[in-house]
């Protein structure tokens, strides 16, 4: 099984509105990714966790909250969103670093 | 740094015609090498992977990637294409270095397919 799964498939939320988005994978990988994609733009990484531990925070605003509870969960908590963070918010998970990377189908994020 | 270039924006292919898509990378050693594929609104699927070995790669859905060395080259194809096919494609690459999770991808190509 090569699944990674994401909650919600949608999200409409305002500006003032907090939120998270989830992610799971139950194929005993040790990294977990977190992206954004732009309408015909490849996907821009967030942040890595690596065993749990935030390994990578790509300089992402502090609006985005990253949580990894457990080797197979990974939140995003979202909060204070602005229209341009808008976009497709893919989740992803690899074995360990260089290894292929297995993306769920993401969350499309509005923001109003 | 590393750098991905796929030189085609978009490419129109009729059904049952081969395809190729070019990717050529920057790095200084050779790094490991991915295709992925997009449909709209979708996630990202593996197509293939290259990290050592016999340089010519089969994936799934038909398709397969070369890698040649002397031109920095991973390019895709696939003999005979389907309505199906008509997708976003990334190439990307990873470092083989332990503890560097990034995956660098390339901008791009959007594959039609006409009946």
């Amino acid at each position: 099984d090569t699944e990674v799964t994401q909650t919600p498939k949608h999200l409409v939320m305002g500006m003032t509105n907090k939120k998270s988005l989830k992610c799971e994978q139950h194929m005993g990988h040790r990294a977990m990714y977190w992206y954004k994609q732009k309408a015909k733009k490849p996907p821009e990484l967030m942040f890595v966790y690596s065993y749990e531990k935030l390994s990578i925070n790509e300089s992402v605003p502090s609006r985005f909250s990253p949580e990894c509870p457990n080797s197979s969960l990974l939140n995003l908590h979202l909060h204070a969103l602005q229209p341009e963070d808008s976009a497709l918010y893919l989740c992803a998970s690899s074995q360990d670093s260089g290894d292929e990377q297995y993306f769920g189908p993401g969350t499309r994020l509005t923001v109003t | 740094a590393q750098s991905v270039t796929q030189p085609d924006i978009h490419i129109t292919v009729s059904e049952g015609a081969s395809l190729e898509l070019r990717c050529n990378y920057s790095y200084g050693a050779t790094p490991y090498l991915f295709w992925y594929v997009q449909s709209p609104g979708q996630g990202l699927q593996l197509l293939l992977k290259y990290f050592s070995g016999d340089t010519l790669v089969q994936g799934i859905k038909g398709f397969e990637a070369e890698f040649k060395r002397s031109q920095s080259s991973f390019n895709l194809r696939k003999p005979s294409v389907h309505w199906s096919d008509a997708a976003e494609y990334f190439c990307a690459v990873a470092s083989p270095n332990s503890n560097d999770y990034k995956l660098s991808f390339g901008a791009g190509t959007t594959v039609t397919v006409r009946a």
